[in-house]
């Protein structure tokens, strides 16, 4: 079981937002401002689009932003096109014996 | 062009070892801390290892500690992930990444090899 639970699936059409959320605890998500999120197309490898929660690496769209709110960390994508659909994974650095965990993962289906 | 390729995959029989490489060009290696990610067939993205720029810090996940470990050759560019006592759970995509922040270890990843594939079978 993952230590970061996201929901399996979210949806929207071109043009809407829609927000990927990342639930962890107070030993991961709610005490560092270490979380990143990844989107992985079908069969390749994955792609970094946020870091420390709301850093956005040089090339990313702006369509793109991260936020956190407690043991909640939230990834919002705005303006949907097709290309956006992919799974989306969420990381964080926690303090137990494994210091980096993913969540299960999300798969964004553009309608 | 930065890039990381990951090699040593293959089929292997349980309880047996494998060693995979993770050979770095076009940045300055031994700036950035670098880890290992893997994927099972289907299944989401799963920590494994990481290692800082100057080997001095090291980290391993649960599910291999004591079976894998993570070395580097900053003179040679690469990095390596010895794997012992393998299990047909290991079976999985390896990724190696490379670490976002210099002489930092974030666990951002910004630059991922194309993987390396393990199958552990008998």
């Amino acid at each position: 079981q993952s230590a970061l639970t996201q929901p399996p699936s979210v949806s929207g059409s071109p043009g809407q937002s829609v927000t990927i959320s990342c639930t962890g605890t107070s030993s991961d998500v709610g005490s560092y401002n270490r979380v990143s999120w990844y989107q992985q197309p079908p069969g390749t490898a994955p792609k970094l689009m946020i870091y420390e929660v709301s850093n956005r690496p040089s090339g990313v769209p702006d369509r793109f932003s991260g936020s956190k709110s407690g043991n909640t960390a939230s990834l919002t994508i705005s303006g949907l096109q097709a290309e956006d659909e992919a799974d989306y994974f969420c990381i964080s650095y926690t303090s137990s014996s494994t210091p980096w965990v993913f969540g299960g993962g999300t798969k964004l289906t553009v309608l | 062009e930065v890039q990381l390729v990951e090699s040593g995959g293959g089929l292997v029989q349980p309880g047996r070892s494998l060693r995979l490489s993770c050979a770095a060009s076009g940045f300055t290696f031994d700036d950035y801390a670098i880890h290992w990610v893997r994927q099972a067939p289907g299944k989401g993205l799963e920590w494994v290892s990481g290692i800082s720029w100057n080997s001095g810090v090291i980290n391993y996940a649960d599910s291999v500690k004591g079976r894998f470990t993570i070395s580097r050759d900053n003179a040679k560019n690469s990095l390596y992930l010895q794997m012992n006592s393998l299990r047909a759970e290991d079976t999985a995509l390896y990724y190696c990444a490379k670490d976002i922040s210099s002489y930092g270890y974030v666990g951002a990843f910004d630059i991922w090899g194309q993987g390396t594939m393990v199958t552990v079978s008998s």
